[in-house]
């Protein structure tokens, strides 16, 4: 069965700062990849999504994220946060070979934008 | 603008009463819709896909009976909760998959407490 971990349940930031969300999953093959950011009382908003390809996927509001296979993992950048990216972020896989659009979530990752 | 709407947003019953939301696709057809649910702080729990025109596949462990799903149109599914109970008490969110343009989008969530 897949499985989707994102170790880090809450991050803070400074406004400017770097950022990286961790996301590892499990899952016998290469399952397509997603992630998704929420604001409070809100659906989701897709922010990149890897299907094959170039292995560092560009995405909106300047964040990237870059596929590693050797280590399962589907980690999401952004080089300068900006007060208006604090959110909860959700990284999430679909199954190769299943019905496209049925995704498994991780638990999500809080991020605070310190001023 | 949302081009998948939830009604209702926010809703409050009493124990043992049944309570429908739905979700459209606006402006674009989507023969496969899904439901998830969202627990405080917690990730999205996939709990059925929805099909038009034919019965729902549920997750493991989702009870069919409880959690009842129509897809009676290419732009609207329902979600029917029977005899709501405080446990029942969560977020309730949508996503529609474009026939045509193969795209997920997400509905904004609906919120649901039972008294």
């Amino acid at each position: 069965a897949q499985s989707v971990t994102q170790p880090d349940i809450h991050i803070t930031v400074s406004e400017g700062a770097s950022l990286e969300l961790r996301c590892n999953y499990s899952y016998g093959a290469t399952p397509y990849l997603f992630w998704y950011v929420q604001s409070p009382g809100q659906g989701l908003q897709l922010l990149l999504k890897y299907f094959s390809g170039d292995t560092l996927v560009q995405g909106i509001k300047g964040f990237e994220a870059e596929f590693k296979r050797s280590q399962s993992s589907f980690n999401l950048r952004k080089p300068s946060v900006h007060w208006s990216d604090a959110a909860e972020y959700f990284c999430a896989v679909g199954a190769r070979g299943s019905t496209l659009g049925r995704l498994y979530f991780g638990r999500g990752t809080q991020l605070t934008v310190w001023p | 603008g949302a081009v998948v709407s939830q009604h209702p947003s926010r809703v409050i019953c009493k124990s043992g009463t049944s309570v429908k939301i739905e979700c459209r696709s606006l402006d674009f057809q989507a023969t496969t819709m899904f439901w998830y649910r969202q627990f405080p702080k917690q990730s999205l729990m996939l709990m059925a896909t929805s099909n038009e025109g034919s019965k729902a596949t549920y997750e493991q462990g989702v009870e069919k009976d409880k959690f009842l799903i129509n897809h009676a149109s290419l732009t609207l599914s329902t979600l029917t909760v029977t005899s709501a109970h405080p446990e029942d008490s969560s977020f309730y969110i949508c996503s529609a998959l474009g026939t045509v343009t193969g795209e997920l989008f997400f509905g904004e969530g609906s919120r649901l407490t039972v008294l």
